[in-house]
């Protein structure tokens, strides 16, 4: 087990409505990490906060958004889902202390499906 | 950017086998570290191996191995000794230092392995 945590672990929402996915990182990391995985494939980089704060962004729109907070919990939001959503998403946790190696620890991810 | 390369979807081994399942990557930049991630049924993506770029030798962890060639930009992972459990989707993932987006994980295709009892 890696200590992260992600709820709901399914979750099934109608084209046009908006989610909003949980992760609960391992104690005293600082950095959590969101990443889409699509069906056989592999998972892609979505965004990270580091200490609260957006720290980089991959390919993904707006509606896309998130929130880390002091608990070492954090959210990600979609709004106006699109069908092709539907994935298993995947929070990592790490703890970044300068540049240099860091290892993500990841959770058992959170399988959404939009009809 | 940054591509990594998973060429074979699917590989299968007898217990108690080695198998090699293979990974190269495409980069301009000169410190990185690579990664193997394993994904079992269960979902979790569980940490295999890591092998820092600026070290030559190849990183090991008890039955697995990597064999990092820097100038052909391959990474393979060795399992030696296959287990039962060992089946599940391995990942070959990429990421420079902490700046930024370049922290994050740039992932292959994934491979599907089985091990047969």
């Amino acid at each position: 087990e890696t200590g992260v945590t992600q709820s709901p672990t399914h979750l099934i929402k109608t084209r046009g409505q908006q989610v909003t996915l949980r992760c609960s990182s391992q104690s005293g990391h600082n950095t959590v990490s969101w990443y889409q995985q699509a069906l056989g494939q592999g998972p892609q980089f979505i965004f990270q906060y580091y200490r609260e704060e957006e720290n980089g962004r991959g390919n993904f729109p707006p509606r896309f958004s998130g929130l880390q907070f002091p608990n070492y919990s954090s959210e990600l939001n979609v709004n106006a889902l699109e069908l092709d959503d539907s994935a298993l998403y995947l929070c990592a946790s790490s703890l970044v202390v300068g540049p240099g190696l860091e290892t993500q620890y990841f959770g058992p991810g959170t399988r959404l499906l939009v009809l | 950017a940054q591509t990594v390369t998973q060429s074979q979807p699917e590989m299968s081994v007898q217990e108690a086998e080695t198998v090699t399942l293979s990974c190269t990557y495409d980069t301009s930049e000169n410190n990185y570290y690579l990664f193997w991630y394993k994904q079992p049924p269960s979902r979790q993506m569980i940490l295999v191996i890591r092998q820092e770029a600026y070290k030559q030798q190849n990183a090991t962890e008890n039955r697995f191995s990597v064999n990092f060639q820097k100038a052909a930009k391959s990474f393979s992972l060795k399992i030696s000794d296959s287990q039962l459990g060992d089946t599940a989707m391995y990942f070959c993932a990429f990421m420079t230092s902490f700046t930024g987006a370049n922290s994050k994980l740039t992932f292959g295709k994934g491979i599907t392995l089985s091990v047969r009892p």
